[in-house]
């Protein structure tokens, strides 16, 4: 069964650095993945997803995720955060071609000081 | 376009009683998901609807939980001789299906059980 690690509860970054939040899964072959982002009183939504094809992928608001096969990874980036940013983000896995449940990890909360 | 719907927003019931939470999908997506996140976590897979079927269910925790879809649109969760464990923020998703797992999430119920 597929599995999400996220290995950072809560991530401290200034306002204008730049931010890289860890994602690693457990699958046995390339699964489709993603990013969440989940704002206090908000619902899900998704930033990013990569299916196949060019391992780096463009999502919204200026972030971006690198799928490393070698390291099973999909980790998010992003070169300068803004004070909105500060949210819990999530990643997920999924079975390729199935209309079938996510994985979720247990989520990053990101704090971001002035 | 109207996203994903939940109502109640937040329901708040005393131990042993019975709740439901309603799900109204996008228009036209005919798959269906509900996850369900207690504080700190990740949101957790209950069950999948294709259509009016319930796809796999494999994620409701006993059978105290129940869902039905009966005209492929909206859905609700039922919950019986509700538990404080069962406190937690009940997430739906719809999608279009084709297997690109493209889920759009509503805003969720938040349910207390006191």
């Amino acid at each position: 069964a597929q599995s999400v690690t996220q290995p950072d509860i809560h991530i401290t970054v200034s306002e204008g650095a730049s931010l890289e939040l860890r994602c690693n899964y457990s699958y046995g072959a390339t699964p489709y993945l993603f990013w969440y982002v989940q704002s206090p009183g908000q619902g899900l939504q998704l930033l990013l997803k990569y299916f196949s094809g060019d391992t780096l992928v463009q999502g919204i608001k200026g972030f971006e995720a690198e799928f490393k096969r070698s390291q099973s990874s999909f980790n998010l980036r992003k070169p300068s955060v803004h004070w909105s940013d500060a949210a819990e983000y999530f990643c997920a896995v999924g079975i390729p071609n199935r209309d079938d449940k996510i994985i979720f990890g247990k989520g990053t909360r990101l704090h971001i000081l002035p | 376009g109207a996203g994903v719907s939940q109502t109640p927003s937040n329901k708040v019931t005393e131990k042993g009683k019975y709740v439901e939470l309603r799900c109204d999908p996008i228009s036209g997506h005919t798959a269906l998901y509900w996850y369900r996140q207690s504080l700190g976590q990740g949101p957790e897979f209950l069950i999948y609807f294709q259509g009016t079927g319930a796809a796999d269910d494999s994620g409701l925790p006993n059978d105290r939980f129940f869902a039905v879809r009966p005209e492929g649109s909206v859905s609700t969760l039922k919950i019986q001789r509700t538990e404080r464990g069962d406190s937690a923020v009940y997430l739906c998703a719809s999608s279009a299906a084709g297997g690109s797992h493209e889920q759009y999430f509503g805003p969720g119920t938040r349910l207390t059980v006191t």
